[in-house]
């Protein structure tokens, strides 16, 4: 089945520290990847759509500026969390799968982010 | 506004037995419904998918049901064993990117 793996799983790091988190397809080619965050017993929440060759598209609420989005081949988007805060210490997944809202998303096993 | 709610939050249950797990949705325009299960500090494993099309799907002891014009689905989980002690988590594909519940976090006690 298709397979979604995301590096690193952890990350511990100071305040002010830029940290990249990839995402990447192994064995299909996604042209639409989705990146999410969860904080501790809540849902999870889209922050982005990555789009392959053009820009992400972001939720209403998130910072474009702070949270980086790079999805430069078919296979491969990078979440860049720049600057970060102890407020972004969080859970982040990323998915993939159809570029129709109608077919099954394939996630990674997440990052888990603590920014001291 | 698609909003997804999942009822209960937590469920423990002895091993063994039969269980259902609640799902309910806004905005009966979907795509398709999507179970998951989550382990702590994990990420998700898709359990079943429905789409809009259909009533129901099943996988080994899992069964997932979809009431698309009243907003619901369930899914039902046989002979409930220790190793299925994890997050359940309903999503709604629509015009929109996955919505996801909060989840139900089941705990089946030995």
């Amino acid at each position: 089945g298709a397979v979604v793996s995301q590096h690193p799983s952890r990350v511990i790091c100071k305040s002010g520290t830029s940290v990249k988190i990839e995402c990447r397809s192994l064995d299909f080619q996604a042209t639409t990847m989705f990146w999410y965050r969860q904080f501790p017993k809540q849902s999870l929440m889209l922050m982005a759509t990555s789009n392959e060759g053009s820009k992400a598209t972001y939720e209403q609420g998130v910072e474009k500026d702070k949270f980086l989005i790079n999805h430069a081949s078919l296979t491969l988007s990078t979440l860049t969390v720049t600057s970060a805060h102890p407020e972004d210490s969080s859970f982040y997944i990323c998915s993939a799968g159809g570029t129709a809202h109608n077919q099954p998303q394939h996630f990674g096993d997440g990052t888990r982010l603590s920014i001291l | 506004k698609q909003e997804v709610t999942q009822i209960p939050a937590a469920l423990s249950v002895p091993e063994g037995e039969n269980l259902v797990l609640n799902c309910s949705f806004t905005d009966s325009a979907i795509y398709n419904l999507q179970w998951f299960r989550q382990d702590p500090g994990k990420g998700l494993t898709s359990l079943l998918l429905i789409q809009s099309s259909q009533r129901e799907q099943t996988s080994g002891r899992l069964n997932a049901s979809l009431d698309k014009s009243s907003g619901r689905s369930t899914l039902y989980i046989a002979a409930s064993q220790p190793g299925d002690s994890a997050t359940y988590l309903c999503a709604v594909s629509g015009n929109t990117p996955l919505v996801f519940g909060k989840g139900t976090r089941l705990s089946v006690i030995a």
